[in-house]
């Protein structure tokens, strides 16, 4: 069936470095993925999406790649600060509309 | 209109009463989705409304659980007779349709439902 999955459950980064969070997907048919921020006790927050006419979309300080060969898509953050701290998930648009997610990458800055 | 809003932000019911949440989405957005999510988890989708048509239900929402949204505006989630299986975030999004493009959904801050 659908999966999406995150390789690290838990990202520890300095203040001021560069973060990558990584994702795989399952269903080579899928052509939408988003990246959402979730802050403890809150919604979560959309950050950036890609469609998988593309490789690459940039953003403020966030980047997306895709690479559909190995059904694999990172988020990079640079310059990560402490407001960075959160769960990060990738998720799957589907056909369907409804939005399929994984277990989520808790980012930790240090200051 | 600031995003999608929720109500209410917490309830804590006793085991066996009812619950009612409200979504209230983007005022443009046509599509609605019910997810939930519990702790350490991503949000898992429920049901789907486009306009006032309810679309999708996933299998996870068992005959307890309705919802409705008569005028394609607002919606509501019900659950009949809580369990303590039911206590979760139970998250809103909002989308709006572009002919077969699929446009990013926007969450709410959710409600969270504790079952005593």
């Amino acid at each position: 069936g659908e999966s999406v999955g995150l390789h690290l459950p838990t990202l520890s980064v300095q203040e001021g470095d560069n973060s990558i969070i990584n994702c795989a997907y399952s269903n080579s048919a899928s052509d939408y993925f988003i990246w959402y921020k979730q802050e403890s006790g809150k919604g979560p927050q959309f950050i950036i999406d890609i469609r998988s006419n593309m490789d690459k979309r940039q953003g403020q300080r966030v980047t997306v790649l895709l690479n559909k060969t190995v059904k694999h898509l990172s988020l990079q953050i640079a310059a990560t600060q402490p407001g960075d701290s959160a769960v990060y998930f990738c998720a799957e648009n589907t056909a369907g509309g409804k939005l399929i997610f994984g277990q989520g990458t808790e980012l930790s800055v240090k200051p | 209109d600031t995003g999608v809003s929720q109500d209410p932000r917490h309830k804590i019911t006793k085991r066996g009463q009812n619950v009612t949440f409200r979504c209230d989405p983007i005022s443009e957005h046509n599509r609605l989705y019910w997810y939930r999510q519990t702790l350490g988890q991503g949000p898992e989708f429920l049901t789907y409304f486009q306009n006032e048509a309810q679309l999708e239900k996933s299998r996870l929402l068992s005959d307890r659980f309705s919802a409705e949204r008569p005028k394609g505006s607002f919606s509501t989630l019900e659950i009949q007779r809580t369990e303590q299986g039911d206590s979760a975030m139970y998250l809103c999004a909002s989308s709006s349709t572009s002919g077969n493009t699929l446009e990013t959904q926007y969450f709410g801050p959710g409600t969270r439902l504790l079952v005593l």
